[in-house]
């Protein structure tokens, strides 16, 4: 069965600071990967995907097989980076499997 | 707004209590997905159409959760005799029906059951 884990609830950091928020995923195949991001009172909108290997708004996501991780990655975050982020997979089916979300908050 | 619209955006009822919700998709995507998100979780899947076949449901749709969508474009998620632990948001999103298309979220409805 497909598997979420995003191990922190809450990660708190600078304006300019690095942020790094993981993801760590359980599934035998070759899932595609989701980063979903929800802005304090609006719906749940698509980030990035791994297949498209943009980067939006500054954020990035790398996948790494060995390690099931697909970590996202900002270099520099900026206040309007808080909300909720969730990871997602899928694979061999269309539903999408989510990690319970980390709030990330950018402090001024 | 041409994105996923749902209807209620707020629901409160009594248990055992029956309560209906609606979805509309973006007009062009085949998928229809229904999710449902407790306090401090993901959303978890609940079933998906294509078109007005129901491809798939999960474990976690009990026997009084329906879905129906007769004519391949809105969407009713129908919860019959309503439990406190029915209480939610849920979550309506619609993708074209290729494989692994993205899915675009609805606003939700959120149910609270007394």
């Amino acid at each position: 069965a497909q598997r979420v884990t995003q191990p922190e609830k809450l990660l708190s950091v600078f304006k300019g600071a690095p942020v790094e928020l993981k993801c760590n995923y359980s599934y035998s195949g070759s899932p595609e990967l989701f980063w979903y991001v929800q802005y304090s009172r609006q719906r749940l909108q698509l980030l990035l995907r791994h297949i498209s290997r943009e980067s939006i708004k500054g954020f990035t996501a790398d996948l790494n097989k060995g390690e099931t991780s697909f970590h996202l990655k900002k270099p520099f975050a900026q206040e309007e980076d808080s909300a909720m982020y969730y990871c997602a997979t899928q694979g061999g089916s269309e539903k999408l499997v989510f990690g319970k979300g980390t709030k990330l908050t950018v402090n001024p | 707004d041409t994105g996923v619209s749902q209807d209620p955006r707020h629901k409160i009822t009594k248990r055992g209590q029956n309560v209906t919700f609606r979805c509309d998709p973006i007009s062009e995507h085949n998928r229809l997905y229904w999710y449902r998100q407790t306090l401090g979780q993901g959303p978890e899947f609940l079933t998906y159409f294509q078109n007005e076949a129901q491809l798939e449901k999960s474990r976690l749709l009990s026997d009084r959760f329906s879905a129906e969508r007769p004519k391949g474009s809105f969407s009713t998620l129908e919860i019959q005799r309503t439990e406190q632990g029915d209480s939610a948001m849920y979550l309506c999103a619609s993708s074209f029906s290729t494989n692994q298309e993205t899915q675009y979220f609805g606003p939700g409805t959120r149910l609270l059951v007394l």
